[in-house]
């Protein structure tokens, strides 16, 4: 069965440092990858998503960035963080033309402080 | 531009009683639709979904409805039950937006013993 992994679950970073979350997905070949968040108060907004190994395509501009180094791996990065890039990040993935739409990860609660 | 939208925060329905969600879209080009269930610091849960061919799918105590003319999505739950609160994003997607669905801010559901 695919699995979804996701880590870490909480975080606490100040302004101005780094950030790498990392997500996995098991039993699966050739997902697509997305990246969420959701703000307090906001829905989900798509943040990148990437249909292959180093194909990434950004919804909206921001200090953060994506990576796909391998098939099954997507990474959200950034090199300072801003207070408001608190949230929580959600991954999730779904295989290319499916109806069932994504399958998401537990996420990871951010707190920029 | 948030091309769904549902325009309730939050609902309170008393335990056993019908709870309506409600979810509205402005592309008519969308053509299948889902609802996802979400339980705080953890990811949305698929829970049902709906083609733009049908106007209504059940599934046990859960009823999506679509009315295409008024780009108007329901999700109706009877009879409602306390572990159903949660938020409740719908979400819609296009034959021309590939796999990517668009997701609505949420609805924060609390069913009163």
């Amino acid at each position: 069965s695919q699995t979804i992994h996701q880590w870490p679950a909480t975080l606490v970073q100040p302004v101005g440092s780094p950030l790498s979350l990392e997500c996995t997905v098991e039993g699966t070949s050739n997902p697509n990858l997305y990246w969420y968040r959701q703000a307090a108060g906001r829905g989900l907004q798509l943040l990148f998503y990437s249909v292959g190994i180093g194909q990434i395509s950004s919804e909206v501009p921001q200090n953060l960035s994506a990576s796909r180094p391998q098939d099954r791996q997507f990474i959200l990065s950034s090199k300072k963080l801003l207070l408001s890039d608190s949230g929580f990040y959600l991954c999730a993935w779904s295989v290319r033309r499916d109806h069932y739409g994504y399958t998401f990860g537990s996420g990871t609660r951010l707190t920029v402080v | 531009d948030q091309q769904v939208k549902q325009n309730s925060p939050s609902l309170s329905v008393q335990e056993g009683r019908i709870s309506i969600l409600n979810c509205d879209y402005t592309n008519s080009m969308f053509d299948y639709f889902l609802w996802y269930k979400k339980y705080p610091a953890e990811g949305p849960t698929f829970l049902i979904s709906i083609s733009s061919i049908k106007d209504k799918n059940e599934d046990g105590r859960f009823t999506v409805f679509l009315n295409k003319s008024a780009k108007h999505l329901s999700l109706h739950i009877v009879p409602s039950q306390p572990g159903d609160s949660a938020v409740y994003f719908c979400a819609a997607k296009s034959f021309n937006t590939g796999n990517q669905f668009y997701f609505g801010t949420g609805t924060s559901l609390t069913v009163i013993p």
